[in-house]
C-alpha cells in the first residue's frame, strides 16, 4: 500500500463547478499535511497547509480526518486557471523524516 | 514570484561532462533540499541540508554530489551522468525540519537532459 494515495483523475469540470479531491495516508503518526499544485513543467507551489480544524482560503477548503487518515480539498467556483495537478503531501515524522508526495490528481477546467 | 532561484533553467550535457546546478533562497530558511522529478511522477527527495550540514543522504548514486556553501546557497555537482538521469531537478527550502515549520517552497527547477 502506498504511503499517500490519490485518485489520479483527470477530473474534467466546467467553469464554475465545485470539485473535491480526496487523499488517504497510511502512517497514523503523520502530523503535517499540505496541498500543493503543480502546473505542467513547472515547480510545485504550496496551496495550503491542512489543519485539524479544517481551513479555508478563498475558494479553497481543506479538511483533515485523523481517525480515517483522510485529507480532502474542495475547490468552489472553478476557474480555467485552476487547471493543474494537485499533490497531497504528508510529513513523515518517524525514522527518515521527509515530505511524502502523492502521485497527484489532475484537474481540467473547461469553458 | 518565487524566492527560491535556480540556475540554469535548462541544461544539456553529455555523459562525460561535469556540470553544476545552483540554488539560492532569500527567505532566511535553514533547511534546503534537492529533488528529482520525472515526467508524470511526484518529486523524489535526493538530499537534505539542515543548518548547512548534510543530515540525510538517500541512496543516490555518487555521480550526484551536493554542496552547501552557506545557509542560502545549495549546489548539485553532476559527473558521468546516465541518460536515465534526465529529469527536472528541483531545489526547495523550509524554515526548519521540525514539525510545524515544514512548509517547503520550491524553485522553478533545472530541466536536465543527458545525451
Amino acid at each position: 500500500r502506498k504511503e499517500v494515495e490519490q485518485d489520479p483523475g483527470p477530473f474534467n469540470v466546467p467553469e464554475g463547478a465545485t470539485v473535491a479531491f480526496n487523499c488517504t495516508y497510511s502512517n497514523s503518526a503523520s502530523q503535517s499535511f499540505f496541498w500543493y499544485r503543480q502546473d505542467c513543467r513547472k515547480e510545485p507551489k504550496l496551496l495550503m497547509s491542512v489543519y485539524s480544524s479544517g481551513n479555508e482560503d478563498g475558494r479553497f477548503t481543506a479538511q483533515l480526518n485523523r481517525a480515517s487518515q483522510y485529507i480532502s480539498l474542495l475547490i468552489r467556483d472553478s476557474k480555467l486557471s485552476d487547471s493543474a495537478t494537485y499533490l497531497c503531501v504528508v510529513f513523515r515524522p518517524e525514522g527518515f523524516q521527509k515530505l511524502v508526495f502523492g502521485t497527484g490528481t489532475r484537474l481540467l477546467v473547461s469553458p | 514570484d518565487t524566492e527560491v532561484t535556480q540556475t540554469p533553467k535548462h541544461l544539456v550535457m553529455g555523459m562525460t561532462n561535469k556540470k553544476s546546478l545552483k540554488c539560492e533562497q532569500h527567505m532566511g530558511h535553514r533547511a534546503m533540499y534537492w529533488y528529482k522529478q520525472k515526467a508524470k511522477k511526484p518529486p523524489e527527495l535526493m538530499f537534505v541540508y539542515s543548518y548547512e550540514k548534510l543530515s540525510i543522504n538517500e541512496s543516490v548514486p555518487s555521480r550526484f554530489s551536493p554542496e552547501c556553501p552557506n545557509s542560502s546557497l545549495l549546489n548539485l555537482h553532476l559527473h558521468a551522468l546516465q541518460p536515465e538521469d534526465s529529469a527536472l531537478y528541483l531545489c526547495a527550502s523550509s524554515q526548519g525540519r521540525q514539525v510545524g515549520n515544514y512548509e517547503q517552497y520550491f524553485g522553478p527547477g533545472t530541466r536536465l537532459t543527458v545525451t
